[in-house]
């Protein structure tokens, strides 16, 4: 079955301990991103990249980093998480690069995280 | 940056109403997306408008697009409970085509 698989789905941790929330597609996709969705304003991009060692700033992208090694992996690290990141957390993946607005994007389940 | 304001924010109707939602943005685009999120899960795309098309179908959604007045609309016919969800339209990027903006949703509830 295609899908965008994140992991873990629910974390409850503390500030400045470093987490790790994975994302995996299985469709062969060379775009992937990743978003953060707060109550109020909708779903914002943090980072994103167009293929494998290709990435970019989004519109929230501190306190964040990304990797894309491999095709099927856009993992998103928060090295010191602090309270404002509390947020539910979608990757999402589309086939190709270019002109992603004529795209459909594939959204994984989320990632809800409580920084405490 | 928001691109695409819907409108209203929340939305309660009966089964078998019709629903209309409605998308707002402030740039030029070359396409329009809205998305389905049923409550704790990931968006899923529903339908994709290009800026040369006007309307577009899928099954019991209709989705219109005016460029003159940056808006589009979303109408579901008939609907039912499980249509209970958030809507999100989702545009092109004027400084990018490697990002989309997505609006902060409509919240659809349709009692039984």
């Amino acid at each position: 079955e295609a899908q965008v698989t994140q992991n873990p789905r629910y974390l409850i941790t503390v500030t400045g301990k470093k987490l790790t929330v994975t994302c995996s597609q299985n469709m062969n996709h060379e775009y992937m991103s990743w978003y953060r969705q707060d109550p109020g304003l909708g779903l914002r991009q943090i980072y994103y990249s167009m293929n494998v060692e290709v990435t970019d700033k989004g519109d929230v992208p501190e306190g964040y980093k990304v990797s894309r090694k491999e095709k099927r992996n856009f993992p998103l690290i928060l090295e010191s998480p602090s309270p404002n990141q509390t947020s539910l957390y979608f990757c999402a993946s589309s086939l190709v690069s270019q002109n992603v607005g004529n795209q459909p994007q594939h959204f994984g389940d989320g990632t809800r995280l409580s920084i405490l | 940056s928001q691109q695409g304001e819907e409108d209203p924010q929340a939305l309660s109707i009966q089964e078998g109403e019709n629903a209309t939602m409605n998308c707002s943005y402030k740039t030029s685009i070359n396409n329009l997306q809205w998305y389905r999120q049923n409550s704790g899960r990931g968006l899923v795309h529903l339908i994709l408008i290009r800026s040369n098309e006007r309307e577009k179908h899928s099954g019991r959604l209709r989705v219109t697009l005016d460029t003159s007045k940056k808006s589009s609309s979303l109408l579901i016919t008939a609907s039912r409970a499980a249509d209970t969800a958030s809507y999100f339209c989702a545009t092109d990027a004027e400084d990018s085509s490697y990002k989309l903006i997505f609006g902060s949703g409509t919240r659809l509830l349709v009692r039984p």
